[in-house]
């Protein structure tokens, strides 16, 4: 069964400051997404990465996936409050897409 | 051009009665996708249709029901409803399953069970 595992699940940051949100994924899969929720939103996609090695950056927001390793990391550099929101990795199946349990970010002043 | 719509936003249901919820994909999307999202939680998959037809269902009973009309709009009922079925449902389209694209999210459905 194919399980999603996302570390840390809460994340306190000061801005400025950098982290890493890590994705760990269970089966063999090329297809990793990365969203964003706001309290009581939808999902905003962020990031669609579909091979070995694909890095994909967007402002202060860099995701990679490393295939042989089951591994992808959401990268945050000198955050800012605007990006306190909780982030879901996704690893797509074809026919079913699971998600991980999301990392609470909050950037404090 | 419009996104993912889901109708209505927000439902008040007692225990044991059934809901229909209702989902319209981005123009020119065959693929639709459910998902169930419980508070503090991440997006737990229900099912997925495909040019009107079942291509993939999760760990859910047989309670929940789906399916794609013509026009590529999508229903989700829920019978007998239970206190544990209170979440935010939402509904995702893409051109096709697995669309190197990814999937874009409707706003959801916030269903309370009481």
């Amino acid at each position: 069964e194919l399980k999603v595992e996302q570390n840390p699940l809460f994340l306190s940051m000061q801005e400025g400051k950098n982290y890493t949100i890590y994705c760990n994924y269970s089966t063999t899969s090329d297809r990793l997404y990365w969203y964003r929720q706001d309290p009581g939103k939808s999902l905003e996609s962020l990031f669609v990465l579909l091979s070995n090695g694909a890095v994909k950056q967007e402002g202060r927001l860099m995701a990679s996936l490393d295939t042989k390793a089951r591994l992808s990391t959401l990268h945050i550099t000198a955050a800012v409050h605007d990006l306190s929101a909780t982030y879901f990795c996704a690893v797509d199946l074809d026919n079913d897409m699971r998600f991980g349990a999301g990392t609470r970010l909050t950037v404090k002043p | 051009d419009a996104g993912v719509t889901q109708s209505p936003t927000h439902l008040i249901k007692t225990r044991g009665q059934h809901v229909t919820l209702r989902c319209s994909p981005i123009s020119g999307h065959k693929s639709v996708s459910w998902y169930q999202q419980v508070l503090g939680q991440g997006p737990q998959f229900i099912f997925q249709y495909y040019e009107k037809e079942e291509r993939g269902r999760g760990n859910f009973p047989d309670r929940f029901s789906a399916r794609q009309f013509p026009n590529y709009s999508s229903e989700l009922n829920v019978n007998a409803l239970l206190l544990g079925d209170s979440a935010l449902y939402l509904c995702a389209s893409s051109l096709s399953p697995g669309f190197s694209y990814g999937y874009t999210f409707g706003s959801g459905t916030r269903l309370t069970v009481v």
